[in-house]
């Protein structure tokens, strides 16, 4: 069974530019969920998706994100303009059902804003 | 308010010693429990978790855990490292029962020779 991939695995962008992050989790994997790891900090909670919908995006920094999942498949998240505290690790996991608490998660993408 | 304190940043330890790892955690109910583990360029990988019934939680590579509801403690352990066990060490804690997640800040667990 492939895993969770995501890609780029790093990124390093201008102040100002876009950023978009891709997340595959496994086939047949209704829940996904975005987490952050800022400059050695907690990794934190970003957004949950159930399908294609938000179930929770309560983690979501500001409006400069914008998270997306097209079909209910994979997952894309974009910041628009980037910060420089926007650096930092971008993990991705997927779960089959919420309850299971079984997620499967991506290697992350390193995101670095200069 | 919940919250998931580790209070190690960073251990040494020799191969083939003991390891614990703790992890503290504040939460209303009854607490669901994890440990996640990362090594270099990999994702986090769950070791073991804690849900309820007993309180001594064994897990892959040769790590358990006990929960502790008394000292709010959830210590991840390991006999005899490995050279492998090199890696930063996770502990987080359910706060929905839709499976977010809330993580403390890590450890970094450096092995020697």
């Amino acid at each position: 069974e492939a895993g969770v991939t995501q890609f780029p695995s790093h990124s390093v962008i201008e102040k100002g530019q876009t950023v978009t992050l891709r997340c595959d989790p496994i086939s047949g994997h209704d829940n996904l969920y975005w987490y952050r790891r800022v400059m050695g900090k907690e990794i934190k909670f970003l957004l949950h998706f159930v399908k294609e919908s938000k179930q929770d995006e309560s983690g979501m920094p500001n409006n400069r994100f914008l998270a997306e999942r097209t079909g209910g498949t994979y997952s894309t998240l974009k910041v628009q303009p980037a910060e420089l505290e926007d650096s930092g690790v971008y993990f991705c996991a997927s779960s089959q059902e919420a309850e299971d608490y079984g997620y499967t998660f991506g290697s992350g993408t390193r995101l670095t804003v200069v | 308010a919940q919250s998931v304190t580790q209070p190690d940043i960073h251990i040494t330890v020799s191969e083939g010693a003991s390891l614990e790892l703790r992890c503290n955690y504040s939460y209303g109910a009854t607490p669901y429990l994890f440990w996640y583990v990362q090594s270099p360029g990999q994702g986090l990988q769950l070791l073991l978790k804690y849900f309820s019934g007993d309180t001594l939680v064994q897990g892959i590579k040769g790590f358990e855990a006990e929960f502790k509801r008394s000292q709010s403690s959830f210590n991840l352990r390991k006999p005899s490292v490995h050279w492998s066990d090199a890696a930063e060490y996770f502990c987080a804690l359910l706060t929905d029962s839709w499976g977010k997640l809330q993580f403390g800040a890590g450890t970094q667990v450096v092995v020697t020779p």
